[in-house]
C-alpha cells in the first residue's frame, strides 16, 4: 500500500514564475491537507481539502496560492509569481476519515531564485 | 485556537543513554495529542498518539509518552537511544472531531545522539 507521494521532490523558480505541486493521496483517503515548513520551523497549516471540497483555507495566503482536489487525479497547491519567501519544505497529508490520523507524503522542497 | 511550545530546540545526548523530549499545549477545547519524527530531507513519519483512554501511549522504536491534563504536557521519552534516533521530532495537538481538523505543530525538537 503505497504511502503518500508528492512531486516534484524539489522545485527550483525564479521570482515571478509558477510553481505546481502535487499530491496522491494514500489508497481510499479522501481528506488531503497542506502544510508549510519554512526553515527552522515547525510545520504550519495551509489548507485541508476533500474531494472537489475546500474544507478549511484559514491558513492560505490571501494572494498568490490557491489549491484544489478534483475528482479526479493528485491535489494541487499552486503558487502564482512567486517570491523568494516562497522557498521552503511543502507538505501534504492525507486521511481516511475527518478523525482518522493523517499521514505525511516527502515534501516538495521548492527554492525561488 | 491551539498552540504547542517544545521547550528545547536541541537535545544532545549520548548512546544508550535516556531522553526526554519536552511538549507543552494550550487549547481552550479538548485535543488529541501526536509525535512525529522527521529524518534528514524526509517527510514526518508518526511516532504515537494520544486520542482518550491510559494517559501512558506507546509508540514506535520504543519511544512512549506521557498526557498530563493538569499540566497541559505531552512529554517524550526513551529509556535507552541509538544513533539512528539522531533527528528532527514535533509534537502536535488537533481540536476534538468537532473542531478545526489541522495539526497545530511545535517548532521541533533536533535530537543529536552521539556514540
Amino acid at each position: 500500500n503505497a504511502g503518500v507521494m508528492q512531486n516534484p521532490r524539489h522545485l527550483v523558480r525564479r521570482r515571478g514564475q509558477e510553481a505546481r505541486l502535487r499530491c496522491s493521496p494514500m489508497k481510499g483517503h479522501s481528506h488531503v491537507y497542506w502544510y508549510r515548513q519554512l526553515p527552522e520551523e515547525g510545520l504550519k497549516f495551509m489548507v485541508y481539502l476533500q474531494k472537489e471540497n475546500i474544507i478549511d483555507e484559514s491558513g492560505m495566503p490571501k494572494e498568490r496560492f490557491s489549491a484544489e482536489f478534483p475528482k479526479e487525479g493528485p491535489s494541487i497547491l499552486r503558487i502564482q509569481q512567486v517570491v523568494r519567501g516562497d522557498s521552503a519544505a511543502y507538505f501534504c497529508a492525507s486521511s481516511l476519515s475527518v478523525t482518522d490520523t493523517q499521514y505525511f507524503g516527502p515534501g516538495t522542497r521548492l527554492t525561488v531564485l | 485556537a491551539q498552540s504547542v511550545t517544545q521547550l528545547d530546540s536541541q537535545v544532545p545526548v549520548f548512546e544508550e543513554a535516556p531522553v526526554e523530549l519536552r511538549c507543552n499545549y494550550s487549547s481552550s477545547v479538548s485535543v488529541y495529542l501526536f509525535w512525529y519524527v522527521q529524518y534528514p530531507n524526509q517527510g514526518l513519519q508518526l511516532l504515537l498518539k494520544y486520542l482518550s483512554g491510559s494517559t501512558l501511549v506507546k509508540g514506535i522504536n520504543g519511544f512512549e509518552a506521557e498526557f498530563n491534563k493538569s499540566q497541559t504536557s505531552f512529554h517524550l521519552r526513551k529509556p535507552s537511544v541509538h544513533i539512528s534516533d539522531t533527528a528532527e521530532y514535533f509534537c502536535a495537538v488537533r481540536a476534538d472531531p468537532q473542531g478545526a481538523q489541522k495539526l497545530v505543530f511545535g517548532q521541533g525538537t533536533r535530537l543529536t545522539i552521539n556514540p
